[in-house]
């Protein structure tokens, strides 16, 4: 079974430029996650999607991140413009509700995107 | 469970030790206590979790404890490998939040040959 999977691995830009992150979910998963892990601490929960409905994104910067997933299946995270604290990696993970009474099952998690503004 | 910042606390094991990671949760409404290993370059594995209306629960080499009445929560690894050495999270899932995954702070684990 394919992993969780994520592009690009690595990302240099200058502040104030805009970048994009994409993730890919193991198929069938219908939860999504985009954590930020800045160096030497635990991730932090970006945004969590359900299907292609947000159930979370209260930790989005929303002046400057942006987050969509049209088809309940890839998604894609935006940074409009970057500051240099946007330095970080971001993880995007998955997984599968059994059912609505039911707790998920585990995440599972991509490589992630490192990040760095200069 | 918050993050220490830059300063992970780390635990040296000599190889073929038991290891035990503490973490303190803040939250009573979680459903599930869950702990993850991340490896340098890669993101989190999931290792193994338990419900909270449970205080005990061992997979292969590891034991993960709960105790509510202290909101502690911890990791037991057997007989520690040179493969263990990495980073450990504490995490909490809540599903009346929707499945939120929250992580703790994390340990760095060196084992020493």
């Amino acid at each position: 079974e394919a992993g969780v999977a994520q592009s690009p691995r690595y990302k240099i830009i200058e502040k104030r430029q805009s970048v994009a992150f994409w993730c890919n979910p193991i198929s069938g998963h219908a939860t999504l996650y985009w954590y930020q892990q800045i160096l030497g601490q635990g991730p932090k929960l970006l945004i969590q999607f359900q299907n292609n409905g947000v159930v979370d994104d209260s930790q989005l910067p929303k002046d400057r991140f942006s987050a969509e997933r049209l088809k309940g299946v890839d998604s894609t995270l935006k940074i409009q413009p970057a500051k240099l604290e946007d330095s970080a990696v971001y993880l995007c993970a998955s997984s599968f509700p059994k059912g609505p009474m039911v707790p998920n099952t585990e995440a599972f998690f991509g490589q992630g995107t490192r990040l760095t503004v200069v | 469970g918050e993050s220490v910042g830059l300063h992970l606390p780390t635990l040296s094991v000599q190889e073929g030790d038991n290891s035990i990671i503490n973490c303190a949760y803040s939250n009573s409404a979680s459903d599930y206590f869950i702990w993850y290993k991340q490896e340098s370059g890669k993101g989190p594995q999931f290792i193994i979790d338990i419900r909270s209306n449970m205080d005990k629960r061992q997979g292969q080499r590891v034991t993960v404890l709960l105790n509510k009445t202290v909101k502690h929560l911890s990791l037991q690894i057997a007989a520690t490998q040179p493969g263990d050495s990495a980073v450990y999270f504490c995490a909490e899932r809540k599903r009346a939040a929707g499945n939120k995954l929250t992580f703790g702070g994390g340990t760095r684990v060196l084992v020493k040959p």
